[in-house]
């Protein structure tokens, strides 16, 4: 298909480990990304990953990409109620300058 | 670090009225980029630029025009603002080379309501 698909809402306690997980759409994109939203804030990147790795690790965050079934997933160790917050996929097409983002998950965070 | 800043946080408008919202980045980015965000939506990019005098049309460039005069300048325009056009405007920058290349890095965005 043509979007990038997540889930629209996810909800863990604090300490637990939240992973969110997108599909995209190409599997020759370049780029892969992750963004978060706070509430009233623009998108700040939390990290990014080439299509040529399949993991990348940055202290408590954990990028794991499964280019056959087009698949990209961010684990939050440790998930804490700063973490609650909108995140956003998002991959970069080759063939064209465009990012095309995904409708976001909602992370919910129980103290 | 990077900054692209918006000319307003929160802006009220009323139909037919002409409206500006600019943003301003500090890193000498080649590429500018105007989205706006809905609810179950996402980001959809209405239009963007490549460089100075350049701009390109997005997925939803219909009731938009944007100017880009000056490399860290990039504005956005509602000819004739609609209901419809009430949403949030996110704007971005990237470069294209250097440290953070390749990456958008977005102001805090622009709520925008149209009566």
């Amino acid at each position: 298909g043509e979007d990038v698909e997540q889930s629209l809402f996810l909800s863990v306690r604090e300490g637990d480990s939240s992973v969110i997980n997108c599909t995209y759409t190409d599997s020759s994109s370049t780029y892969l990304y992750w963004y978060k939203q706070e509430p009233g804030a623009g998108l700040q990147l939390l990290t990014y990953i080439f299509s040529n790795m399949d993991m990348k690790q940055d202290q408590r965050l954990t990028v794991l990409l499964n280019k056959k079934d087009k698949h990209l997933s961010l684990r939050i160790a440790d998930t804490q109620t700063g973490d609650s917050a909108i995140y956003f996929c998002a991959e970069r097409k080759t063939s064209y300058d465009k990012v095309i983002f995904g409708p976001g998950t909602s992370l919910s965070v129980i103290p | 670090d990077v900054k692209v800043t918006q000319s307003s946080r929160y802006l009220v408008k009323r139909t037919g009225e002409k409206v500006f919202l600019e943003c301003v980045q500090d890193m000498d980015h080649e590429n500018m980029f105007w989205y706006r965000q809905d609810p179950g939506l996402g980001l959809r990019l209405i239009y963007f630029s490549y460089d100075v005098k350049m701009k390109e049309k997005g997925d939803i460039p219909e009731g938009y025009s944007v100017s880009r005069e000056k490399k860290e300048r990039f504005s956005l325009i509602l000819e004739s603002a609609s209901t419809n056009q009430t949403s949030m405007y996110l704007c971005a920058s990237r470069g294209l080379a250097g440290v953070g290349a390749d990456t958008q890095y977005f102001g805090p965005g622009t709520r925008l309501t149209v009566l």
